[in-house]
């Protein structure tokens, strides 16, 4: 496997338009995280999936921001419309269904939005 | 719910040890993690443990964890100019939401600088 896909991995957009990074997770993973990172927050977490269900969205800062599993290979996460705060490092992570299981990272997609 | 702090930043001379902590406050926590995450990249696992243990060791890095003060730490002996990072701390919990067993919270992580 070629573990946890990201695309695109730098994405610069003007303020305003609509952004959507791509996420495939490992094959047979059950779970997938969404998370943003920056310098001022750290690693923050915006959503998990538990077989392409939504579990926990409480980390999706406004409602500008949406994210979608529609099967177990594919996950978007779309920002509309994008703000210069916006601009961070986001992660796609998944992982399996036993508790001792590690969490593999994507590459990650940067974000900048002017 | 769930909650891991650590403190931002730690700077340390190459060959000193380095001593990276962790908080967290969900008691049932079942396995806690050190992640490594270097420049441009993402994050890689560098070692866990199980709750029901008090030290892990793998070659220079240990890993003690104080249940009773939900406190976990990671040691880094002799520290060298390619352990610059940044270092999450994770807990896995059970999680209520599916019924099953895989919440991972993470910490904000902590960046080490190791200056010759």
């Amino acid at each position: 496997d070629a573990g946890v896909i990201q695309s695109p991995r730098h994405e610069v957009t003007e303020m305003g338009q609509e952004v959507t990074l791509r996420c495939k997770p490992i094959s047979g993973h059950d779970y997938l995280f969404w998370y943003r990172q920056t310098m001022m927050r750290g690693l923050e977490l915006l959503i998990y999936f538990n077989n392409n269900v939504p579990i926990d969205d409480s980390g999706m800062p406004e409602d500008r921001f949406s994210a979608k599993m529609p099967n177990a290979s594919f996950s978007t996460l779309k920002i509309q419309p994008s703000e210069p705060r916006d601009s961070a490092v986001y992660f796609c992570a998944s992982r399996g269904h036993l508790l001792n299981t590690e969490a593999f990272f994507g590459q990650g997609t940067r974000l900048t939005v002017v | 719910g769930e909650d891991v702090e650590q403190s931002l930043f730690l700077s340390v001379r190459e060959g000193d040890s380095s001593v990276i902590n962790c908080t967290y406050t969900d008691s049932s926590s079942t396995y806690l993690y050190w992640y490594k995450q270097e420049p441009g990249a993402g994050l890689q696992l560098l070692t866990y443990i199980f709750s029901n243990m008090d030290m892990k060791q793998d070659q220079r890095l240990t890993v003690l964890l104080n249940k009773k003060d939900k406190h976990l730490s990671l040691r880094i002996a002799d520290t060298q100019t390619g352990d610059s990072a940044i270092y999450f701390c994770a807990e896995s919990t059970p999680d209520i939401l599916t019924g099953g067993g895989n919440k991972l919270t993470f910490g904000t992580g902590t960046q080490l600088k190791v200056e010759l």
